[in-house]
């Protein structure tokens, strides 16, 4: 069964920095590539970032470009996301997917369960 | 302001037919992008729906329908019934922003 883990969320004060994982399970994790998408309280989805395979291909939101780092370590199964220069409309949950397409970001077919991030002071 | 375009809200009653329109531009769906469309049921994360516009993955019943034409696409949800209560959003891509474009969400409530 496929499975991503989310964790590392919290409260951090605007400005501050925060890195998210998330743990693989059920599948061979360095084959797929992987992305970050975010749900604030209320409202809709937004895509953040996404990740190859093997990290040769990484793209970013617009929104997001210059403070947030994705990256992977696929001996540890586990994807992560670096936040930096943290701003209250960052306060979002904070969902793992994985991604059917070896080159760009195509279609999510599973999800993590979301680790939410509160930006506050 | 979303790039793609959901009505915030749709209803029926059971084993009645729903559709969920997902207008995008020629940026977008126009440009020939594939939508797809997940359905999200209270407190838990986004599940994957249909995919390439009219695919279902395995465990999604027949019920559920994608179709694309144009700048827009469609879910359809036939003999609905109180499980499928959920919001549901379509995706696809943006060539002027070079980014995932999500829809605002569609709430489905089941009366």
């Amino acid at each position: 069964e496929v499975q991503l883990v989310e964790s590392g969320g919290g409260l951090v004060q605007p400005g501050g920095s925060l890195r998210l994982s998330c743990e693989a399970s059920g599948f061979t994790f360095s084959t797929y590539s992987v992305n970050w998408v975010r749900q604030a309280p209320g409202k809709g989805l937004e895509w953040l970032s996404y990740i190859s395979g093997i990290s040769n291909i990484i793209y970013y939101a617009g929104s997001v470009q210059g403070r947030f780092i994705i990256s992977r370590d696929n001996t540890k199964n586990s994807l992560y996301l670096q936040m930096n220069s943290l701003r209250a409309e960052d306060t979002a949950v904070y969902y793992c997917a994985r991604d059917r397409d070896s080159y760009s970001p195509y279609y999510f077919d599973s999800w993590g369960q979301g680790t939410l991030v509160t930006v506050s002071s | 302001q979303s790039v793609l375009t959901q009505p915030p809200s749709v209803s029926g009653a059971p084993g009645q037919r729903v559709t969920i329109s997902c207008t995008g531009s020629s940026s977008n769906i126009g440009s020939g992008y594939d939508v797809h469309w997940y359905q999200q049921l209270p407190g838990t994360a986004p599940q994957l729906l249909i995919y390439g516009n009219a695919n279902r993955p395995s465990g999604v019943p027949d019920r559920f329908s994608g179709s694309k034409s144009g700048t827009s696409a469609s879910l359809a949800i036939t003999g609905l019934q109180a499980e499928d209560e959920a919001d549901y959003y379509c995706q696809s891509y943006d060539t002027s922003l070079s980014d995932v474009v999500f829809g605002g969400g569609t709430k489905l409530t089941v009366l």
